[in-house]
């Protein structure tokens, strides 16, 4: 296994059209985390699954962004309607629990740019 | 609300120098600490962790010191190499979420 993947690398949308990020985490990992990371500060928490069960959705979190992990393993992010301040890193991790401490792996991330 | 407070940088060091980046947390519960770095170009990678009170997380000649007294979780190394530079995330993770930090940059000038 190499890790965690995320597709595409890098998207440049105009505003108001819809955006679909994957990540696929690493294979035996039951969680996966989105997060989202500006310029200049650290990842945010956006949501979380465990299996294929959205268990936590941050409250700063948009009607317009949606989540999906259809089968327990890989997992797609939606933006609907983007705008200009979605602009940011898009961030994938994963993890396996284990114990009392949940290290996670991060994907590569995507970048998207709303223009 | 669960949050974590990093030193704010950015800190340039010469090689071979001390290097402390100071990290205190608000958590309810007992959180696990993590230190994560970002190299230019490349992903977040986990550099060391804590799980409890008084534990020692350590990787790459960098060390960490869980202190509950204190809520602080300080990274530190001896001796800095240029290839050291990067961006420093602390963490907290108190069950579902993770919390990080802003995050510090570390430039290491031969």
């Amino acid at each position: 296994d190499t890790g965690v993947s995320q597709d595409p690398r890098h998207k440049i949308t105009k505003r108001g059209q819809n955006v679909t990020f994957r990540c696929d985490p690493i294979s035996e990992h039951n969680r996966l985390y989105w997060y989202r990371q500006t310029l200049g500060q650290g990842p945010e928490f956006l949501t979380y699954f465990q299996n294929e069960a959205q268990l936590e959705k941050s409250r700063l979190l948009s009607d317009r962004f949606s989540a999906e992990r259809p089968k327990g393993s890989f997992s797609t992010l939606e933006i609907q309607r983007t705008e200009q301040g979605d602009s940011a890193m898009y961030l994938c991790a994963s993890s396996l629990e284990t114990g009392s401490s949940y290290e996670q792996y991060f994907g590569p991330g995507t970048r998207l740019t709303v223009t | 609300g669960d949050s974590v407070t990093q030193m704010e940088g950015p800190v340039t060091l010469s090689e071979e120098a001390f290097l402390t980046i100071n990290c205190t947390y608000t958590a309810t519960g007992y959180p696990s600490l993590f230190w994560y770095v970002q190299y230019p170009g490349e992903g977040l990678q986990l550099l060391l962790k804590a799980t409890k009170a008084d534990d020692k997380g350590s990787n790459k000649g960098f060390e960490a010191t869980y202190r509950k007294e204190t809520t602080s979780f300080h990274l530190e190394k001896g001796s800095v190499q240029v290839s050291d530079s990067a961006v420093y995330f602390c963490a907290l993770n108190t069950g579902n979420q993770f919390y990080f930090g802003t995050g510090t940059s570390l430039t290491v000038i031969p």
